[in-house]
């Protein structure tokens, strides 16, 4: 069964902590995104993975961090430093990095 | 900065009825213009896109305009039945930047709902 998953579906964490949200796909596809989609303001891109042991920033990589070690997982990692960081989470593969994007079911991060 | 403006934000639809759901931008460089479909607590899932070498692609109930001079693209839903309701995003990308990556810019989304 080929997809995206990710986990937790909901996470809770408490100010100050770091939280680490998982990101696998076996669909073999070279690249992979991380979302934040908060209410009215659409889909926003963090960081963005073309190949394995690379990635980028996005439009909002502060207070986030990632790793591709990889070709299947790309893991986020929402630091203390985000300074608001309650949201519902994509991650996204594509075969090639101008493919079409496939998103996974998300996780809504709440801190408390 | 909105790269990509869409409206309404939401929109209320009797069955059977067109919902038309539209979108503009303003960078020229792009090239690749997505329509994705969401349900609540789901991620967003591709439903028909369009490159602009051609003014319309249609897929079953689902139609794309596309006017390249306006920098314009719509979706119309054809017969809109209950099970359509979920929020609609579009979408737009250059097809390759200077790093080579596909970056997805979003409109705000509109939540759509059909009334039996």
């Amino acid at each position: 069964d080929g997809g995206i998953t990710q986990s937790p579906k909901y996470l809770f964490r408490k100010e100050g902590q770091n939280v680490t949200l998982s990101c696998e796909q076996n669909l073999n596809h070279d690249a992979m995104y991380w979302y934040r989609q908060d209410p009215g303001q659409g889909l926003r891109l963090i960081y963005y993975s073309q190949i394995v042991n690379d990635f980028q920033k996005g439009d909002i990589a502060e207070g986030y961090s990632v790793s591709r070690e990889k070709k299947e997982s790309f893991p986020l990692t929402v630091t203390s430093a985000q300074k608001n960081p309650t949201a519902f989470y994509l991650c996204a593969s594509s075969l090639q990095p101008t493919d079409t994007q496939y998103f996974g079911p998300g996780t809504r991060l709440t801190v408390l | 900065q909105q790269q990509v403006k869409q409206s309404p934000q939401s929109l209320i639809v009797q069955k059977g009825g067109i919902s038309i759901i539209n979108c503009a931008y303003e960078n020229t460089a792009f090239d690749y213009f997505p329509w994705y479909q969401q349900f609540p607590g789901k991620g967003p899932a591709l439903l028909i896109a369009i490159r602009p070498d051609v003014s319309e692609k249609k897929e079953g109930r689902f139609t794309i305009s596309f006017n390249k001079s306006a920098k314009q693209f719509s979706l119309h839903i054809m017969d809109s039945q209950p099970g359509d309701s979920a929020t609609y995003f579009c979408a737009a990308s250059k097809n390759r930047d200077q790093t080579g990556a596909n970056n997805l810019f979003f409109g705000t989304g509109t939540r759509l709902t059909v009334i039996p």
